[in-house]
């Protein structure tokens, strides 16, 4: 069964410390995996999708980085916007639809 | 920049009775899909629609939940006989293609009461 495992389930940084988000997974066959940010209401707002094992995107103070077992998210010099959930989210090979949340790391940022 | 757009943003509802959440998907997107979130659970999927049918549905997706796509821009869920345990945030989501990122509404937050 697929499965999707963040940690931590939450973070508290000072502005200005770097740190990073886990995401272990685990599908028969990766099609993508995908980061998303989610604010308090809201729905999830796309980040970035990841293909294969070694590939990297960026944006702004955010990196993303996939191996064949788990996905980083690195945050680099946070500021107070950036306090957030962030999810992680797979789709299988076998040509679901569907993608499969984690629950989320609960991120705040302290100015 | 287009997005998904839902309302309404909040429906209560007595246990029993059926209720419709509206969705406006991104115009040029083909797929779209429905996705649940109970309070501090995690997101879980419903149910994806392509070509005007159903394409797959999760265990949640009983007989008491339908979708539609009545014409050329809304997609609707549909739960005919409301129960407590579906309480939750809605949330309705579309893609270009079944391979390129979903994008997501702001939901719509149902309390059945």
């Amino acid at each position: 069964e697929d499965q999707v495992t963040q940690s931590p389930e939450a973070l508290r940084l000072q502005e200005g410390e770097s740190s990073s988000l886990n995401c272990s997974y685990t599908v028969s066959g990766l099609r993508g995996l995908f980061w998303y940010r989610q604010d308090p209401g809201k729905g999830p707002e796309f980040l970035f999708t990841l293909y294969s094992a070694g590939e990297e995107k960026e944006k702004e103070r955010l990196k993303a980085t996939l191996t064949k077992k788990e996905s980083f998210l690195h945050i680099t010099a946070p500021k107070p916007e950036d306090s957030a959930t962030y999810l992680c989210a797979v789709q299988d090979l076998n040509r679901d639809d569907k993608i499969i949340f984690g629950k989320g790391t609960r991120l705040h940022i302290l100015p | 920049e287009p997005e998904v757009t839902q309302t309404p943003s909040h429906q209560v509802t007595q246990m029993g009775q059926e209720v419709i959440l509206r969705c406006v998907p991104i115009s040029n997107h083909l797929y779209f899909y429905w996705y649940r979130q109970i309070l501090g659970q995690k997101v879980e999927f419903l149910v994806s629609f392509y070509n005007n049918e159903i394409s797959e549905k999760s265990e949640i997706f009983d007989d008491q939940f339908s979708v539609e796509r009545p014409d050329g821009s809304n997609f609707t869920l549909k739960i005919r006989s409301t129960k407590l345990e579906d309480s939750a945030m809605y949330f309705c989501a579309s893609n270009k293609g079944w391979n390129q990122p979903q994008h997501f509404g702001d939901g719509t937050r149902l309390s059945i009461l």
